[in-house]
């Protein structure tokens, strides 16, 4: 079964800084894809960046970016120039591409502060 | 708009009284699921749907029944809720194929007393 590990419960930055949450996964599979949601105090689950295993080129949008490893099975998330409203919890995903079910295994996820 | 709504946000019920959450999306998606998010636990998968009709266990069915009667709607039914089953529980939907990303709704807090 695949699991999917986030090392950091908790992170802090200050604001305009750049912050990197970590997650590692487990698969047999090689074709995948990883996302990265945001769960602010709403608790809407909101997809920050995603990447498809079979790209070697990692994943930007805007301040996100991901540093993906597939050979260690990582997927980091850095986020840059941090903002006041990045604070939130960031839960790590893991979809397998085939199969009939398109189950997201998720980590435990990690709590961002941004400090002013 | 493009959503997936949740029905009732928040509620707080007894031990062993049916309820039921309903899901609702206006993206003419296929695939719906329904997670449960605990503390320290992340989400997980409670029950899916690939389309009208067709239903399949998650990780964590028990105590939990789906249903699939018309394309939009997913409701989550509880039909004796037991303590255990206090959570946050989300609805998802996505078209099939492809890594298009799931869309989820506002979540339903859940408190069984």
């Amino acid at each position: 079964a695949q699991t999917v590990t986030q090392s950091q419960p908790e992170m802090s930055v200050q604001e305009a800084e750049t912050v990197t949450l970590s997650c590692t996964y487990d698969t047999s599979e090689s074709d995948y894809y990883l996302f990265w949601y945001k769960q602010p105090p709403s608790r809407q689950m909101i997809l920050v960046i995603r990447q498809e295993a079979y790209k070697q080129q990692n994943a930007t949008e805007n301040r996100f970016s991901v540093n993906f490893q597939k050979a260690a099975k990582s997927f980091s998330l850095k986020i840059s120039d941090s903002q006041l409203g990045d604070a939130a919890m960031y839960f790590c995903a893991y979809r397998f591409s085939g199969g009939s079910n398109y189950k997201l295994t998720f980590g435990k996820g990690t709590l961002l502060t941004v400090n002013p | 708009e493009a959503q997936v709504t949740q029905n009732p946000r928040y509620l707080i019920t007894v031990t062993g009284k049916k309820l039921t959450v309903t899901c609702s999306q206006n993206m003419n998606h296929e695939y719906m699921s329904w997670y449960r998010q605990d503390p320290g636990l992340g989400l997980r998968q409670i029950y899916y749907s690939m389309n009208v009709e067709v239903t399949d266990k998650g990780d964590v069915p028990e105590g939990y029944k789906v249903s699939r009667k018309e394309k939009r709607n997913f409701p989550l039914i509880l039909e004796s809720p037991s303590p255990n089953q206090t959570s946050l529980y989300f609805c998802a939907s996505s078209i099939q194929g492809g890594w298009e990303t799931q869309y989820f709704g506002p979540g339903t807090r859940l408190l069984v007393l």
